[in-house]
């Protein structure tokens, strides 16, 4: 089991540029979350699916940001019109039935 | 207001001795997670509570949901123990799995 994969590890934008962040679960989990971590902030939820549907977006910055399931291999998150306040390591979860949610090792995005 | 409030925020331990870490509620948590967090910045698991205590080597940890607190017991404190520690909870109302995060422990073990 290779555990929750994200991709890429690193990122740099510029300013104004698109961000696209990936997340593949682990096989068989049904629920995938995302959170961002900044060392103002800690860790903070953005966003998850439960059966690829959306269930709470509640984290998210209402402009700019954006999160999709298409198929239960994979979560993209999608961040317009990057600004250096988006900063942040953002981190891929997903769980199972059980809930205990396991997480990938995050992507860095460096906006300069 | 925060609903998972953390302490210590830092702690530093000796090798072989021990100490507790713990987590207040200030809403019904559904379940506690524990994680730490490692020098590359995974976050690791260690406990997944839904009641009572769980015990894995070293480490101990204990969720009371009545109460509104969890705690991370370590003893015999290694090298590879330092990191940062962070609990998180999952609320027990509206079927809401999302967590919520403590503001994390630091740990640094001495030799």
């Amino acid at each position: 089991n290779a555990g929750v994969i994200q991709t890429p590890r690193h990122k740099v934008t510029g300013k104004g540029q698109e961000a696209t962040l990936w997340c593949e679960p682990i096989s068989g989990h049904s629920a995938v979350f995302w959170y961002r971590q900044t060392i103002v902030q800690g860790l903070e939820f953005l966003t998850y699916f439960r059966n690829q549907a959306p269930i709470d977006d509640s984290g998210m910055p209402k402009e700019r940001f954006s999160a999709q399931m298409p198929n239960q291999s994979h979560s993209t998150l999608k961040i317009q019109s990057t600004q250096p306040q988006d900063s942040a390591v953002y981190l891929c979860a997903s769980s199972s039935d059980t809930y205990e949610q396991y997480f990938g090792p995050g992507t860095r995005l460096t906006v300069l | 207001g925060d609903q998972v409030e953390q302490s210590p925020s830092a702690l530093s331990l000796h090798e072989g001795t021990g100490s507790a870490l713990r987590c207040n509620f200030t809403t019904t948590m559904r379940a506690v997670q524990w994680f730490q967090q490692n020098s590359r910045g995974s976050l690791i698991n260690l406990f997944y509570l839904a009641s009572g205590t769980k015990e894995n080597g070293r480490l101990k940890s204990t969720f009371n949901s009545k109460e509104s607190y969890s705690t991370l017991h370590i003893r015999d404190a290694q090298l590879e123990d330092s990191g940062t520690y962070f609990c998180a909870a999952s609320m027990a109302t509206g079927g809401n799995n999302k967590l919520t995060f403590g503001q994390g422990t630091v740990l640094s073990v001495i030799p």
